[in-house]
This record gives structure tokens, sequence and C-alpha cells, in this order.
């Protein structure tokens, strides 16, 4: 069975932190996707990224950085220099082999950045 | 270029009743993917569509079905509707099986007395 884990339930920072949102899955398919997305205050789903299996690299885009490790089934998602407008609950999602197979998604981590 | 558009926001139906919920993509948008989300449960995944096929179904019993046109437009229904389902259902698009990113619509609040 799919498990998502996302061990932080809620974080607080202050601004201009970094901050790192924890996300461990459990899986028995050999290709996967992981999936990060937000979702602010305003109840609209934002989609981060999608990574599949096979593709180990680090991923960085502007102030946030996803750190995939497959020997530890964890895909970590970094905030660098924290804003305001980061808060939100951030989930982590993993689907089987089809990109859509059996998504499940973890309970979510809501971070609150203070100014 | 106009975004997802969830019809309506808001829904409130009776226990028994069926509704049917909309879900317009971005246009060129060919996926379209439903959510549930729930307080208790979380976000739960429903279904994938594409070019009128679904692709995947997520572990909802066989009163929550859906469908989409040759439009991309995707609706979904769901007959004898129990408390459990009050929730907000998401939808997302993107352009193609291969791409990446979806883009979400706004969600419709249904509320089941």
């Amino acid at each position: 069975a799919q498990k998502v884990t996302q061990a932080q339930t809620e974080i607080s920072v202050v601004e201009k932190e970094d901050v790192t949102l924890d996300c461990v899955y459990e899986t028995r398919d050999t290709t996967y996707y992981l999936f990060w997305y937000k979702q602010p205050p305003s109840g609209e789903l934002v989609f981060l990224i999608r990574r599949n299996s096979f593709d180990e690299q680090n991923e960085i885009s502007g102030r946030y950085s996803w750190n995939f490790q497959k020997s530890t089934s964890s895909f970590n998602f970094t905030i660098t220099a924290s804003q305001v407008g980061d808060s939100a609950v951030y989930y982590c999602a993993l689907s089987g082999p089809g990109g859509y197979q059996k998504v499940t998604f973890g309970i979510g981590t809501k971070l609150q950045v203070i100014p | 270029k106009a975004g997802v558009t969830q019809t309506p926001r808001y829904l409130i139906k009776t226990r028994g009743q069926q509704v049917t919920l909309s879900c317009s993509p971005i246009s060129g948008h060919r996926s379209v993917s439903w959510y549930q989300q729930t307080p208790g449960q979380g976000l739960q995944f429903l279904f994938e569509y594409f070019s009128e096929t679904q692709r995947n179904k997520g572990n909802f019993p066989g009163r929550f079905s859906g469908r989409q046109f040759s439009n991309s437009r995707s609706e979904m229904n769901v007959s004898t509707l129990e408390l459990g389902d009050s929730a907000l259902y998401l939808c997302a698009t993107k352009g193609g099986l291969a791409t990446d990113t979806q883009y979400f619509g706004p969600g419709t609040r249904l509320t089941v007395l």
C-alpha cells in the first residue's frame, strides 16, 4: 500500500528564515511520481512540482528547492528566505506509474511565516 | 488566458439527492483531474480524464462518476448524497499527459444536509 507521511503538522518561522518541509513515502512500485502542492488561505491549490522516480536530480526554482532521495524514500521541500506570502498548507503526494494512479496525499504541513 | 472554471462555487443539497459539478479547463488543456478535500480525510484523488476517456480512478464508491466532453469540459456526478460527501471538490487541468504543471480551479463547496 502507498503511504505519504508529513510528520510536521505545523511549522512557524520568522520571515527570511529558511524552512524545510519533510515528506517520506512508501510504495512498492518501481516507477512512481512525487508531487508538492501549496494551498494558501484562499483555498485554491497550486501545483509546485511533479518528479518521477527515475529523476533523482535536485530541483531548484527560485527560492524553492526539492531534495529527492530514493535511499531514504524522502522528497523534502525547502523554501529559502521565507516570505509572509509563503504561509500556506503544503501537501506532498505520491502516485503510481501512470502519473495519476493510486494518488495518495500526505496530511499537509501548515507553514506560518511571521513578519 | 482564462483560468480553470468550476461551477457552481457553492451548493447545498440534502441526503439522497444527486449533484453534478462542472469543470471548464484552460483552453487547449485536455487533461482534467478531480479531487475531494474534507477535514477528516484530507485531499483525495477522484478521477483523471484525457480526451474523453477516464484514465484513472481513485478509491471512491460507484456513486461518484464523471465524464469528459469533446471540448474537454468535465462533469462529475454524485448520486444518493451522504453527509460525508460534504467537501470541497477541486478540479485541475493540464495540457497533455506528458505535461507536469496542473492548474486548479477555485473549487465547488458542497454541503449535504
